[in-house]
């Protein structure tokens, strides 16, 4: 089956600093890639949508100079976590649609200290 | 935004026993999907019932859509201590993204 392949699964890193995220679909082409937020014992939340060769679509209340968004090939989605702060301390997930369902990576626990 | 409310928060069963959650959105959808979650991990896609079905089924897991109610509901039948884990309905509205619910939280005691 299609599987995405997210690096790393858990980054620590100072604040200030940016950290960036990548999510790869091992087997098959994403022109679309799904990033996600989730918070402790809560749901996911959508971020953005990564559109290969183009911009990025933002939910509302997402900065996108923040959480920088590229997806320059048909298997490579990144997200870059900039000057991060302690409140950017999250799980991020990366998804991408295949077929009717979607197959999501195995998140990135990122801590800010 | 989310889509809309899962029920129970969080479940605990004997092995054994079935499992029932329940969850409600807000919009019109093409379909709708339920995900398991364990602990600290990414997604595991389980079943995917579209708008002009009413149930399906899977295995042990019996899923049934109410469009009218606008509401789903996710059965696993004759629990196993694996299957301890977060579970989440989403539904894909029409710009192909999905949109979760809260949740439950499962666990089964051996």
């Amino acid at each position: 089956g299609a599987v995405v392949s997210q690096h790393p699964s858990r980054v620590i890193c100072k604040s200030g600093t940016s950290v960036k995220i990548e999510c790869r679909s091992l087997d098959f082409q994403a022109t679309t890639m799904f990033w996600y937020r989730q918070f402790p014992k809560q749901s996911l939340m959508l971020m953005a949508t990564s559109n290969e060769g183009s911009k990025a679509t933002y939910e509302q209340g997402v900065e996108k100079d923040k959480f920088l968004i590229n997806h320059a090939s048909l298997t490579l989605s990144t997200l870059t976590v900039t000057s991060a702060h302690p409140e950017d301390s999250s799980f991020y997930i990366c998804s991408a649609r295949q077929g009717e369902g979607y197959t999501f990576g195995s998140g990135t626990r990122l801590t800010v200290v | 935004s989310q889509q809309g409310e899962e029920d129970p928060q969080a479940l605990s069963i004997q092995e054994g026993e079935n499992a029932t959650m329940n969850c409600s959105y807000k919009t019109s959808i093409n379909n709708l999907q339920w995900y398991r979650q364990n602990s600290g991990r990414g997604l595991v896609h389980l079943i995917l019932i579209r708008s002009n079905e009413r149930e399906k089924h899977s295995g042990r897991l019996r899923v049934t859509l109410d469009t009218s109610k606008k509401s789903s509901s996710l059965l696993i039948t004759a629990s196993r201590a694996a299957d301890t884990a977060s579970y989440f309905c989403a539904t894909e509205e029409g710009a192909q993204k999905l949109v979760f619910g809260q949740g439950t939280r499962l666990t089964i005691n051996p």
